[in-house]
């Protein structure tokens, strides 16, 4: 009964490769969003999605693209990894009546991407 | 632009000591404020939060914070903490409502027994 589940929790792999991550949500939500935790635990928000419309971009190298085929899910894609896309990706849902509302995000446990 | 700081980036206390973590926001118009925390290798659970009203919030697991405007502070505190409280914590305001996220750089909180 998972609420924000993401898979692979861990994903090692070489420089110059592409990867996914996949990110769901059971919980009813219509607003999704990605963060990264870098090594000194610094957490940034990446993107936002809101009934599958991207609402928040910000500034993401392009070899990053979010997709969401359906409110319950959003997959991340990385193009071209490298070393500094070492860390700890974050997916989380919310519930959103509209813009600047204040329900509060629900994350999931993180995805360890390391490259080698 | 908002920001937050967390000015103690670790901190030990001996457990059933009352804890204390400071947290300071910058941001324009009302806050929408939050603590999270982090056990290693999990995901961020919401201690409690804190959008109008009653400047102190009661949370989860005992915790509390207050909303100081100000001082634009938002300081969680716990009045004993168990070895189980050791994580890291984060504060977080909410720009433009809850649905950006601006994280402080997290305490780390260590239990001696």
């Amino acid at each position: 009964d998972t609420a924000v589940s993401q898979t692979p929790k861990y994903l090692v792999t070489q420089m110059g490769n592409d990867k996914s991550i996949k990110c769901e949500q059971n919980l009813g939500h219509d607003t999704m969003y990605w963060y990264k935790q870098d090594s000194k635990k610094f957490l940034k928000i990446m993107f936002s999605y809101n009934n599958k419309e991207l609402i928040i971009n910000e500034t993401v190298p392009n070899r990053f693209s979010p997709k969401s085929p359906d409110k319950a899910h959003l997959n991340l894609h990385i193009n071209s990894l490298e070393l500094g896309d070492s860390a700890v990706y974050f997916c989380a849902s919310s519930q959103s009546a509209g813009q600047g509302d204040n329900q509060p995000q629900h994350f999931g446990d993180g995805t360890r991407l390391s490259i080698l | 632009a908002q920001s937050v700081t967390q000015p103690d980036i670790h901190i030990t206390v001996s457990e059933g000591a009352s804890l204390e973590l400071r947290c300071n926001y910058s941001y324009g118009a009302t806050p929408y404020l939050f603590w999270y925390v982090q056990s290693p290798g999990q995901g961020l659970q919401l201690l409690l939060k804190y959008f109008s009203g009653d400047t102190l919030v009661q949370g989860i697991k005992g915790f509390e914070a207050e909303f100081k405007r100000s001082q634009s502070s938002f300081n969680l505190r716990k009045p004993s903490v168990h070895w189980s409280d050791a994580a890291e914590y984060f504060c977080a305001v909410g720009a433009w409502g809850a649905q950006k996220l601006v994280f402080g750089q997290g305490t780390r909180l260590t239990i001696n027994p």
